[in-house]
């Protein structure tokens, strides 16, 4: 079934590792999204990619990093996780940047 | 900044009763609008959108109207089900111009159907 895969499912992680959570998309979709979502907040851009090769930042891109070697993969970084970093984390990808995205099932992570 | 503003809830309503949810949005130009819904465990899915004045979106008995006038884009469906509970998010995206990508959302409606 074509979509979005992310992994892991849940993590719980020491503050201060480092972390990647990884996003394949199967649907080449030139523009990919990582958002985090926090109670009470709803969900907030972190990062966004609109083609391969290129990344921006979102609204809360701090303690994060992304890469884009190519189209399908995504990961999303914490160098240095810190107690605010627990979320759920949704990768997110679109055909182009006007239209819909489709979401993958998260991943929640606990840093402790 | 583009903006969404939506009822949080919790929303309660009983089986078969009517529902709306509110959404309104700031926005400088002529954006798309979108509601998604997520599930308990799940990702967010798309439900309907609309992507200019006056579109009608719709599916699974949900409507929503993209009301520019107004800056309005408000859920609706005659008679829920408790299947339809889940947390509702609206949304926007603008379809052309600068700045961060990706859609903007509300901080969600969480609607409860008792039977």
């Amino acid at each position: 079934i074509a979509g979005i895969t992310q992994a892991p499912t849940s993590q719980i992680l020491a503050a201060g590792r480092r972390m990647t959570l990884r996003c394949t998309q199967d649907m080449r979709h030139n523009a990919m999204y990582w958002y985090r979502q926090d109670l009470g907040l709803g969900l907030r851009l972190i990062h966004y990619s609109n083609t391969a090769g290129t990344t921006g930042k979102g609204e809360v891109p701090d303690g994060y990093s992304v890469s884009r070697a190519n189209t399908d993969d995504f990961p999303l970084t914490l160098a240095s996780a810190v107690p605010s970093q627990t979320s759920v984390y949704f990768c997110a990808s679109s055909a182009t940047r006007a239209t819909e995205a489709f979401f993958g099932q998260g991943t929640r992570l606990t840093v402790v | 900044g583009d903006s969404v503003t939506q009822m949080e809830g919790p929303v309660t309503l009983s089986e078969e009763a009517f529902l709306t949810i509110n959404c309104t949005y700031t926005a400088t130009g002529y954006p798309s609008l979108f509601w998604y819904v997520q599930y308990p465990g799940e990702g967010l899915q798309l439900l309907l959108k609309a992507t200019k004045a006056d579109d009608k979106g719709s599916n699974k008995g949900f409507e929503a109207t993209y009301r520019k006038e107004t800056t309005s884009f408000h859920l609706e469906k005659g008679s829920v089900q408790v299947s339809d509970s889940a947390v509702y998010f609206c949304a926007l995206r603008m379809d052309s111009g600068g700045g961060a990508d990706g859609l903007t959302f509300g901080k969600g409606t969480h609607l409860i159907i008792q039977p």
